[in-house]
């Protein structure tokens, strides 16, 4: 069945750490690819988006992403979390010319300690 | 503007209880959404709809039914509550066309069914 997936269910780093959480999706064809973010108790948030062009996607809150088609992947990157980057990240797609439908993974939770 | 409302904010119900989710948007999105939010399973689409007079289901639509009557209203109903449904539910909306995919999401509704 066609799914995004999310590696790590749950990550725990330290403040100043490195971030990456990883995605893969089994869609062929053109996607669209999106990192959402929900912190404890808000509804989600969008981080960053991939439509076409540069596969590096830069975010706010100095999130970034990377397309690479050959590998379905759209992995998420921060050189330095923060204790505010505590919250559920969630990957999704949405596969060009399905009416919007986005297709969410099943969220990392990631906790920062301070 | 005030995004994506959805009302109420939290309900019980008791099993065989019916009840309408109601979700508002003021930004005249065409499409919008309604996904659960179960722990460890990311949010799942239950029903959408691209316009004003039309729905589709979703990835879990048993169980639950959705009118869109005015372009800005979506509403989501429970016509027999079951304890499987007991979730947080997410309504988003977005614009047609196929590089404005980017969905809004509003505040959510935890309902818990006894």
């Amino acid at each position: 069945a066609q799914s995004v997936s999310q590696h790590n269910h749950h990550v725990i780093l330290s403040e100043a750490a490195s971030l990456e959480l990883g995605c893969n999706y089994s869609y062929g064809g053109t996607v669209n690819l999106f990192w959402y973010v929900q912190y404890p108790g808000q509804h989600l948030q969008l981080l960053l988006k991939y439509f076409s062009g540069d596969p590096l996607v830069k975010g706010i809150k100095g999130f970034e992403a990377e397309f690479i088609k050959s590998k379905f992947s759209f992995n998420l990157r921060k050189p330095s979390v923060q204790w505010s980057d505590t919250a559920e990240y969630f990957c999704a797609v949405i596969k060009y010319g399905q009416g919007g439908k986005l297709i969410f993974g099943q969220g990392t939770e990631l906790s920062v300690k301070p | 503007n005030a995004g994506v409302t959805q009302t109420p904010k939290f309900r019980v119900l008791k099993t065989g209880q019916s009840m309408t989710l109601l979700c508002a948007q003021d930004m005249n999105h065409e499409y919008m959404y309604w996904y659960r939010q179960d722990p460890g399973m990311g949010l799942r689409l239950i029903h959408y709809s691209v316009g004003e007079g039309t729905t589709a289901k979703g990835e879990v639509p048993d169980g639950y039914n959705v009118s869109r009557l005015k372009k800005q209203n979506f509403l989501l109903g429970l016509e027999s509550a079951a304890p499987s449904q007991t979730s947080v539910y997410f309504c988003a909306s977005s614009t047609s066309g196929s590089t404005s995919y980017e969905q809004y999401f509003g505040p959510g509704t935890r309902l818990t069914v006894t």
